[in-house]
């Protein structure tokens, strides 16, 4: 089935920690982007990718990390500098005029 | 700079209503998209439909309708008869370029109850 699949579905961290969330898609879409969303708030945009190899910082980029070495693939990861990780994290890659979503990753801070 | 304005937070109807939904946006660009996307509470965003910046007719689909209006920069959502297999949070999103890259925004959201 064509898609996006992220990984895992709930994940736990400690304080201090890294993490990495997966996203992989198969719908050979160049354009990814990842978004933070906190309970019942909208969709933050992190990070975005239009091509392999670059990618432009979204509006809440601090803590985060990005890199985009293959098409389908568009992995991020929190680091210990982002101050308040936890929250609901959704993956889209889009063309032009359509943008398809992951099923989300839940990040939990223990 | 590209902006979405959902204003309303949350709306509570009663079943067979209808409901309007708004969305106001801003951009520079001349081409774009729009778009209305659903979000039940499993968490995954359910596409509903996507508007180019050309093209300004309203679109029914069902009990769905969509009016596009450029000259007040809206793009509202109306739901006609509402059930409550309706309720759940609704995005509009603007599809734009900025400093050359396309981006995807979203807004607040409008949360909708429907009651029976």
């Amino acid at each position: 089935d064509g898609g996006i699949t992220q990984s895992p579905k709930y994940l736990f961290r400690k304080e201090g920690q890294n993490v990495t969330l997966s996203c992989e898609q198969n719908l050979n879409h160049d354009a990814m982007y990842w978004y933070r969303q906190d309970p019942g708030q909208g969709l933050r945009l992190i990070y975005y990718s239009q091509i392999v190899n670059d990618f432009q910082k979204g509006d809440i980029a601090e803590g985060y990390s990005v890199s985009r070495e293959k098409k389908e693939s568009f992995p991020l990861t929190v680091t210990s500098a982002q101050k308040n990780p936890t929250a609901f994290y959704l993956c889209a890659s889009s063309t032009t005029d359509r943008a398809f979503f992951g099923q989300g990753t839940r990040l939990t801070v223990v | 700079a590209q902006k979405v304005t959902q204003a309303q937070t949350e709306i509570s109807v009663v079943e067979k209503e209808d409901v309007t939904l708004d969305c106001v946006y801003e951009t520079r660009d001349t081409t774009y998209y729009l778009f209305w996307y659903k979000q039940p509470p499993s968490g995954e965003l359910v596409f509903l439909i996507r508007r180019n910046s050309f093209d300004e007719q309203n679109e029914i689909s069902g009990r769905y309708s969509w009016n596009f209006q450029k000259s007040t920069s809206s793009f509202n959502f109306t739901i006609t008869a509402s059930q409550v297999v309706d309720s759940a949070v609704y995005f509009c999103a603007l599809s734009a370029k900025s400093g050359g890259y396309n981006k995807l925004i979203f807004g607040a959201g409008t949360r909708l109850a429907v009651h029976p």
